[in-house]
């Protein structure tokens, strides 16, 4: 089947740094983005991984372990907008054609 | 400014009607795709359309029909017969097959009662 996994919320603290985990389970798959959605809006791309690794990309990184069918978007510094939901989506049957998770909602605190 | 416009935001129907939500682009990209999204979770793919006058069905096609005659257009139409239709749907596009990354319009909110 085609999954992915993320938890449902994260709260954490203005300035702190926050690990958003995301298990998939595809198959035929290309790679992992990561988007943002704030509440009635649109998502917003963040970032891709397509290899193993790390990709940073101001204060959000993402990460992929292809073997272990794991990634992560890492957030650091955080500030109140950053309040949102976070999907992970895995790029399936072809580049363009995408499995979202759930999304996780961020909560940011003062 | 180049984007993906989507009309109208809010959209009320009655049970059994048929209704066609419209997704034009400007960025001139090749591929174009409609996802639905209810709430508390994540998008679903209804169609998607590579090139023009082709399109292919994603993962929950049943009750819905889409068209694209021109590059910038392709609008969804929820017909009488999907049975849960109110949801937040979105539109998006990307450059083509080999892209990954989506550009999302603001979506259409639907409220079938």
């Amino acid at each position: 089947g085609q999954s992915l996994e993320q938890p449902s919320e994260v709260t954490a603290v203005e300035g702190a740094i926050v690990q958003i985990n995301c298990t998939y389970q595809t198959s035929g798959f290309y790679g992992l983005s990561w988007y943002q959605q704030h509440d009635g809006g649109a998502p917003t791309f963040l970032s891709y991984n397509a290899l193993d690794g790390l990709e940073e990309t101001g204060r959000f990184s993402s990460f992929l372990s292809r073997s272990d069918s794991y990634g992560y978007l890492l957030l650091q510094e955080l500030q109140m907008k950053d309040s949102a939901s976070y999907f992970c989506a895995g790029h399936s049957g072809g580049y363009n054609k995408l499995i979202f998770g759930a999304g996780t909602r961020l909560a940011v605190h003062p | 400014d180049g984007g993906i416009t989507q009309s109208p935001k809010y959209l009320f129907r009655k049970e059994g009607q048929n209704v066609t939500l419209s997704c034009e682009q400007n960025l001139n990209h090749d591929a174009m795709y409609w996802y639905r999204q209810d709430p508390g979770q994540g998008l679903r793919l209804i169609y998607y359309s590579q090139i023009v006058n082709d399109f292919q069905k994603g993962d929950i096609a049943e009750g819905y029909s889409v068209s694209r005659e021109k590059k910038e257009s392709f609008p969804l139409t929820v017909t009488s017969a999907q049975k849960n239709p109110t949801a937040f749907y979105l539109c998006a596009s990307s450059t083509d097959r080999g892209s990954y990354e989506q550009y999302f319009g603001p979506g259409t909110r639907l409220t079938v009662t």
